[in-house]
């Protein structure tokens, strides 16, 4: 069964550049034609989308994040990779990692990592 | 302030009926499905309803999903203990090109 595994800094300094892994185990993360996203939840507060990575190697961000998010995928490695530059308070979250099923109609998280808290702070 | 629009919070007791509404837009519920997610405290959300009403294998019968226009609602019948957490709504949005969610329903059961 396949499971993701988020990990990285959990102490960013304002300003700095957030880094974080999502390992995907039990699976191939090439199989099945998957997009791979990041999702981020404020303590205490709602989800928010941060962003994904679509199997044919498209990118897609979420506005409110300009242009400040970086994803990526490495298939070698079986790994989802979020860069996340100039963070300020506002940016101390939990962080998941989800495979996402899309259609025509649907788009939804099916799987997703225990997350990691990420806290933003001098 | 979220996109898709949920009450904070409902209760009920066990073996009650409980709904949880969402309240979307064109851009959203317009043209794309809901789908229900479930959190409990410290854990990550887990996929419950997909497709509007299409139940995630394993996931008990007495949840259902529902969407009319731009509202959605899930429901829980015969509420139980362990059903008490975070219900979350979510679609695809044309405005946003990505998925949006509703702020989270805190369903507790007295």
């Amino acid at each position: 069964q396949l499971q993701l595994q988020e990990s990285g800094s959990g102490l960013v300094k304002p300003s700095q550049t957030l880094s974080l892994t999502c390992a995907v185990s039990g699976g191939s993360i090439s199989s099945g034609g998957f997009s791979w996203s990041w999702i981020r939840q404020p303590p205490g507060k709602g989800l928010e989308w941060i962003g994904h990575r679509h199997h044919s190697g498209r990118s897609s961000n979420n506005p409110s994040l300009k242009s400040r998010v970086t994803i990526s995928v490495d298939r070698s490695k079986n790994k989802i990779s979020l860069q996340l530059t100039s963070v300020t308070a506002a940016d101390t979250a939990v962080y998941f990692c989800a495979r996402v099923i899309y259609g025509d109609y649907d788009w939804y998280f099916d799987l997703w990592g225990r997350g990691t808290l990420v806290i933003v702070s001098s | 302030q979220s996109v898709l629009t949920q009450p904070p919070s409902t209760s009920g007791t066990p073996g009650q009926r409980v709904t949880i509404s969402c309240s979307g837009s064109i851009s959203n519920f317009g043209s794309y499905a809901v789908n229900w997610y479930q959190q409990f405290p410290g854990a990550a959300p887990k996929l419950l309803i997909y497709s509007d009403n299409q139940r995630l294998s394993g996931i008990p019968d007495r949840f259902s999903g529902s969407k009319s226009g731009t509202s959605a609602s899930l429901a829980i019948s015969g509420l139980q203990s362990e059903d008490e957490a975070d219900y979350y709504c979510a679609a695809w949005d044309d405005s946003l090109s990505g998925p949006v969610f509703g702020g989270g329903t805190k369903v507790t059961v007295l």
